[in-house]
């Protein structure tokens, strides 16, 4: 079945920090989506990205959606301590023939503070 | 507007129990979905509802399953628990459809079968 490669699985950030994570698949999506959840929550979504290399803003939030539609980025500027938490990449296939264009999750990038 | 709300949040249920779980989604939402979230799998799709129908299923056993209610309001129910099925589970809402539309998550209810 479809899988997404989100990487890094976990980093540790200073206050301040840019921040970089991504999410790689081998098939194509149309949509790409940027979620956050905090412990004992539901994801909040951040971002949604519906076209082949648009660039979208959030406050310090940057997300793009590949050329190839095969992957995606998240960036943070400037991070602070509430940014720490699990961010998700989800991405939606087309929806064609029998496919009903199923969101598929990356297994999430755990951001910390560094001790 | 009030977000997707889930009830319970928190279970404990024994081995070849079963438990129902309860979705609200936003108002005017009539698509809900349901995603189970384990540290080892991540988030995957169980299945979607709109209209009182299941649109859209993931690749889980038949022991999962689901309806929908007029009013949007969806419950899932799992028979036979298994220790394996110990996780949160999340509904998330959307206007018209999964496919096309942006998903709004609840928090979840955290199921712990023993």
């Amino acid at each position: 079945g479809q899988q997404l490669n989100q990487s890094p699985q976990s980093m540790f950030i200073q206050e301040g920090e840019d921040v970089s994570m991504n999410c790689t698949s081998s098939s194509i999506f149309n949509t790409w989506l940027w979620y956050k959840q905090d412990p004992g929550e539901g994801p909040v979504l951040l971002i949604a990205l519906y076209k082949a290399g648009e660039l979208t803003s959030n406050g310090r939030l940057t997300a793009q959606f590949g050329i190839t539609r095969k992957d995606s980025f998240l960036n943070i500027s400037a991070s602070i301590p509430s940014d720490v938490g699990i961010y998700f990449c989800a991405g939606r296939s087309p929806a064609y023939g029998g496919s009903q264009g199923n969101l598929i999750f990356g297994k999430g990038t755990k951001l910390s503070v560094k001790p | 507007k009030a977000g997707v709300t889930q009830t319970p949040r928190y279970l404990i249920k024994t081995r070849g129990q079963q438990v129902t779980l309860s979705c609200s989604p936003i108002s005017g939402h009539r698509s809900v979905s349901w995603y189970q979230q384990t540290p080892g799998q991540g988030l995957q799709f169980l299945f979607e509802y709109f209209s009182e129908t299941q649109r859209n299923k993931g690749n889980f056993p038949g022991r999962f399953s689901g309806r929908q209610f007029s009013n949007s309001r969806s419950e899932m129910n799992v028979s036979t628990l298994e220790l394996g099925d110990s996780a949160l589970y999340l509904c998330a809402s959307s206007l018209l459809s999964v496919s096309t539309d942006t998903q709004y998550f609840g928090p979840g209810t955290r199921l712990t079968v023993l």
